[in-house]
């Protein structure tokens, strides 16, 4: 199994509560991108690690959002006091090296969805 | 990040070769045009990536016309298991600098009738 895999699959929260999603990225990959997918648009950027430094998290929605990768591999992606629109589909990417032409491989992402 | 604009929705039947073209009017000299491929509760798959002229690999062929004002992704004798969401992105990889994110935009759904 050499591809990108995230925990759990699939995710119910009820308004209020804590939620933490898992990805494993392929194997010595440096770089790490997390993505949310609303239903029926396209993946829109949330933050990117490389190695176990976040170097930009532009794209996180709100203070409630925290990533973290503390030993360059495991990705932990936590939502704090999850509201509804917080419902997506929680996608993470590695790629092998640090720069701006490698191959992104996707996980199958984590469909959250807040009640 | 130069925008692209690619039709919703397109049908097809099986055996036939399908053409989605992608307009991006306002290309930057350093953009590559790449195509990723999503299905149903799968992360999107690179397909393809080119930067003039045509390219083609085991999968499919992208089409670039001189100006590289548009680009067509060709997908030879599609099958039913071709049915997806198919992404047409713009960005810069010629230049150096650390990774950086995709920039999607809504996609094309193709759907293969039997």
């Amino acid at each position: 199994g050499a591809g990108v895999s995230q925990s759990p699959r699939y995710k119910v929260a009820k308004r209020g509560q804590d939620v933490a999603l898992r990805c494993d990225p392929i194997s010595g990959h440096v770089s790490l991108f997390w993505y949310q997918q609303a239903l029926g648009q396209g993946p829109e950027f949330l933050t990117y690690f490389q190695n176990e430094a976040q170097l930009d998290k532009s794209g996180l929605p709100s203070d409630r959002f925290f990533a973290e990768r503390p030993e360059g591999s495991v990705s932990t992606l936590k939502i704090q006091r999850t509201q509804q629109e917080d419902s997506a589909v929680y996608l993470c990417a590695s790629s092998l090296l640090a720069t701006n032409t490698d191959t992104q491989y996707f996980g199958p992402g984590t469909r959250l969805t807040v009640l | 990040l130069a925008k692209t604009t690619q039709p919703i929705s397109m049908d097809s039947y099986e055996g036939q070769e399908v053409n989605i073209t992608c307009s991006h009017n306002n290309i930057a000299t350093n953009d590559y045009i790449t195509w990723y491929q999503q299905f149903p509760s799968q992360g999107p798959r690179f397909i393809i990536q080119g930067y003039k002229t045509k390219v083609t690999n085991e999968v499919a062929s992208l089409f670039i016309p001189a100006d590289r004002k548009s680009s067509t992704l060709s997908l030879p004798r599609v099958s039913l298991s071709d049915t997806a969401v198919y992404y047409c992105l713009v960005g810069d990889s010629f230049s150096s600098g650390s990774a950086r994110q995709l920039t999607f935009g809504s996609g094309t759904q193709l759907t293969v009738l039997p």
